[in-house]
Order: C-alpha cells, then sequence, then structure tokens
C-alpha cells in the first residue's frame, strides 16, 4: 500500500493566520481525501480532492476555509484559513478508500 | 442521509476473552467496509476490510462479517491481547461519485491481563 508524508505534524498559530497542510504519496492514487479529528473523536471528512477539478467538500465545509489543491497524482495541500480555536484539531489526508493515512496534523490555534 | 453507527462506544474485556463491535449504515449501495484501529497519538491503521459481494473475511484473530439486507456489519476480536487496546473505527463508503469513507463514532477497547 501507498506511504504518505504529511508535513507539518504539529503547528501552533496564531488566530486570523493560515497554516498549510501538505501530503506527499509515494505512488499515484487517484483521489485523495482530507479529514478533521478534534480530540476523542471520529474523523469527519473535510473534502475529497481530485486531480484536475475542483476538490468536493462535505456540508458545513466550504472552499475560501478550507482551500484544497491537488496539482498532480501524488501531492494535494490542505489550508486552513482565517483560524480561530475552534480549528483547533488533528488533520489527516488519506488514498482511495482510506488505505493508508498521513501521520497528522495536530493544529493549534492561540 | 450518510450514517455510521457504532457499537459499543466502551468495551472492556479480560485478556483472552473476544470482543465484538457492531456497526449499522444508511445507504444501500455502499460497497466497501474497512475497519481502523487508532493508537493514542498515531494515525488510523487499517486493519481488515470487507466488500459487498463477501459475507465474512478472516485474517488470524480479526475477522469481520457483513449482513446486507440489515446494513450492518461486526469487528470480531478473539483471544484479545492488551496490545489490542486502542480505539476501533468502523466505516462505510458512500455513493456519489467519489465513494468516500464515513466513519462510526468510535468504540474504545480496553484488554485487562
Amino acid at each position: 500500500s501507498a506511504v504518505i508524508s504529511q508535513k507539518p505534524s504539529r503547528d501552533i498559530c496564531q488566530r486570523g493566520t493560515s497554516l498549510t497542510i501538505q501530503c506527499q504519496v509515494d505512488s499515484q492514487v487517484t483521489m485523495m481525501f482530507w479529514y478533521r479529528q478534534q480530540p476523542g473523536q471520529s474523523l469527519t471528512l473535510i473534502a475529497t480532492a481530485n486531480q484536475g477539478s475542483e476538490a468536493t467538500y462535505e456540508s458545513g465545509f466550504v472552499i475560501d476555509k478550507f482551500p484544497i489543491s491537488r496539482p498532480n497524482l501524488t501531492f494535494s495541500t490542505l489550508t486552513v484559513s482565517n483560524m480561530s480555536p475552534e480549528d483547533s484539531s488533528i488533520y489527516l489526508c488519506s488514498d482511495n478508500y482510506g488505505y493508508t493515512f498521513g501521520s497528522g496534523t495536530r493544529l493549534t490555534v492561540v | 442521509g450518510e450514517n455510521v453507527e457504532q457499537h459499543p462506544s466502551t468495551l472492556s474485556v479480560q485478556e483472552g476473552d473476544s470482543a465484538v463491535i457492531k456497526c449499522t449504515y444508511s445507504d444501500s449501495a455502499s460497497n466497501y467496509f474497512p475497519w481502523y484501529k487508532q493508537e493514542l497519538g498515531k494515525r488510523p491503521q487499517l486493519i481488515i476490510d470487507i466488500r459487498s459481494n463477501v459475507g465474512e473475511k478472516k485474517d488470524q484473530r480479526i475477522a469481520v462479517t457483513l449482513n446486507k439486507t440489515a446494513k450492518h456489519f461486526s469487528l470480531h476480536i478473539t483471544e484479545t491481547q492488551p496490545e489490542d487496546s486502542a480505539v476501533y473505527f468502523c466505516a462505510a463508503s458512500f455513493s456519489g461519485g467519489y465513494n468516500k469513507l464515513i466513519f462510526g463514532a468510535g468504540t474504545r477497547l480496553a484488554v485487562h491481563p
């Protein structure tokens, strides 16, 4: 199965700023998925990133807040924009069908 | 709507006992059902999965069963060991173009020596 490198692993950010999270896959994957996981809770799908088209966002998530790029079949980024403390969470990416997850980004907004 | 319910939320067993976690899903078109183990501070790890054309799948001490009619699937862990202690998540794929996964709420399993 694929190996996904995700960075940064953690960050502490000031409110109102933006953070871009990167995921690099060691093989080509058709789709990548971005999730948010609050401490002690399950994974919530933010959006699906497909190369060559705009990402598909789930209810409650919008492109202006969570812009996604998918320039090729091995790379994707998620930006958390205009951050507030409510955005503090762990963000994870995965490949097709969730076979593999990135190691996660623990974001704290102060 | 798109929903996966998972029970129980916590499960405590003695080492050597069996553990069963159950999930139900809402979309009859779902065709892929993975199970994940997540240890504290780590990423979810796929431990077993099943597709809708199969009723049961086993891998050593873990097995998954699927009842498409009832729209539920279960994870069975036999001969539990303390290292099985973790949070387990079920998920189901939902149709709509991308076969996205929707996750259950999770089960915290504690295996006591």
